[in-house]
């Protein structure tokens, strides 16, 4: 069955600080994996796409990286802002005929002054 | 550009009754999804449309219902509305069917059932 796991389920980190959030994905055959950022009332926005052969993309302050041999992405936060503080999901996409995806729960950042 | 437009943002329904939300996708984009999200479950996948086709449907009962416009606007409908359909319902575009391309999500539509 394909799952995508994130961890931790929320975080709360003093502002300025650093941070790496995590996804640990069983889908197969991958596609691509992304990070969206979805702050609380809105819709989801697209961070960051990698398809298998990237193993690190960034974006801003946030550089995510990929490990397809062990199926993990995290996602690091660079000297983070009040403006960070979201939900974080990850999302892989499935390569069998039509691409699906598949969705993680999310990690809850707080970012606190 | 504008973006996708969801409406309406919120609204609340009773047990039994039905509800239909409507997706404007960004100028140029063919393809809709749709998408549930709850605080429990994450989001999760309804269907998506192409060119007024269903191409894709995840595994929600059949009072999950959508349509596709030639003008790319999409409507979705629940029937018979169910306490736990509360949730927030998420419409993302996409330039070409598939989502192997990037998508972008409305705002959503903030449905509650009492």
């Amino acid at each position: 069955k394909n799952q995508v796991e994130q961890s931790p389920q929320s975080l709360i980190i003093l502002e300025g600080k650093n941070c790496t959030l995590q996804c640990n994905y069983t889908v197969s055959p991958f596609s691509n994996l992304r990070w969206y950022k979805q702050d609380t009332g809105r819709g989801p926005v697209s961070l960051t796409i990698m398809t298998f052969s990237e193993n690190t993309k960034s974006n801003g302050r946030y550089t995510a990286t990929l490990d397809a041999d062990t199926k993990q992405s995290s996602l690091h936060i660079t000297a983070s802002q009040l403006s960070d503080s979201a939900s974080y999901i990850c999302v892989v996409s499935v390569n069998s005929g039509y691409s699906t995806l598949t969705f993680g729960k999310g990690t809850m950042l707080l970012v606190s002054p | 550009k504008a973006g996708v437009t969801q409406t309406p943002r919120y609204l609340i329904k009773t047990r039994g009754q039905q509800v239909t939300l409507s997706c404007s996708p960004i100028s140029g984009h063919r393809s809709v999804s749709w998408y549930q999200q709850t605080p429990g479950q994450g989001l999760q996948f309804l269907f998506e449309y192409f060119s007024e086709t269903q191409r894709n449907k995840g595994n929600f009962p059949g009072r999950f219902s959508g349509r596709q416009f030639s003008n790319s606007r999409s409507e979705m409908n629940v029937s018979t509305l169910e306490l736990g359909d509360s949730a927030l319902y998420l419409c993302a575009s996409s330039l070409n069917a598939g989502r192997d391309g990037e998508l972008f999500f409305g705002e959503g539509s903030r449905l509650t059932v009492l």
